[in-house]
């Protein structure tokens, strides 16, 4: 089965860049999709088909995706980004939906 | 705006069936595009797709979960709802019901999620 793999967890400073990955085998051929999780709530969709911006998403969040990994940056890191992140991505070869295991982003 | 809530009973005994419902309101129900979808969370761990429907009728599951899972529709009533069997302690998470789309597309609008418990 595909693994999608995130480091548990990073920090970072306000004002400061992000970059959260998520690797996978030959996932540059894949479309990811990445979701921020706050505590006690729903999972949001960021960044869908590995750079796009969903209505509503400040420009602040980006993605990229090439060769085993994916990256989701946040730039000017605020409080309010302090939240878990899990990437997505469909295996077609079990028609299974992955996630990664999740990146908690503490804001110092 | 797309709502999606989710309703069942919190507690199942070991053992038994776990039967959740996801309405869905404020949108399109009836249409190709979208896929209903069912993805749970153990309590501080990740998310796991558990599976899906279709308007057609078709179905898609998680390969770990396929024989212990049934996902279906009810279109008049805008709703569709997840059977898990053979609960254990291990099944006890937060399930959220999700609107997807064909092969590779996003989980683009989450209900708030339901918290099921296995407990004897």
């Amino acid at each position: 089965s595909y693994v999608l793999t995130q480091t548990p967890s990073m920090s970072v400073a306000p004002g400061q860049t992000a970059p959260i990955t998520c690797g996978g085998s030959d996932i540059g051929r894949k479309s990811v999709h990445w979701y921020q999780q706050k505590a006690g709530q729903a999972p949001v969709l960021v960044i869908h088909y590995d750079s796009e911006r969903p209505s509503g998403i400040p420009e602040r969040f980006s993605g990229s995706n090439s060769g085993n990994v994916a990256t989701l940056t946040i730039t000017r890191v605020e409080a309010g980004d302090e939240a878990d992140y899990y990437c997505h991505v469909w295996d077609s070869n079990s028609d299974n939906r992955v996630f990664g295991g999740g990146t908690k982003l503490t804001v110092l | 705006q797309v709502q999606l809530q989710e309703s069942g009973p919190g507690l199942v005994k070991p053992g038994q069936t776990l039967s959740l419902t996801c309405t869905v309101s404020g949108g399109a129900f009836n249409v190709d595009t979208y896929y209903w979808d069912w993805i749970r969370q153990p309590a501080g761990k990740g998310l796991e797709w558990i599976g899906r429907t279709h308007i057609s009728g078709s179905t898609n599951y998680n390969p770990l979960l396929k024989s212990r899972v049934s996902v279906s529709m009810d279109t008049s009533k805008k709703q569709f709802s997840l059977k898990m069997t053979s609960m254990t302690a291990a099944d006890s998470a937060v399930y959220f019901c999700a609107r997807g789309g064909k092969f590779g597309s996003p989980f683009d609008y989450w209900g708030q999620g339901i918290l099921a418990t296995v407990s004897s």
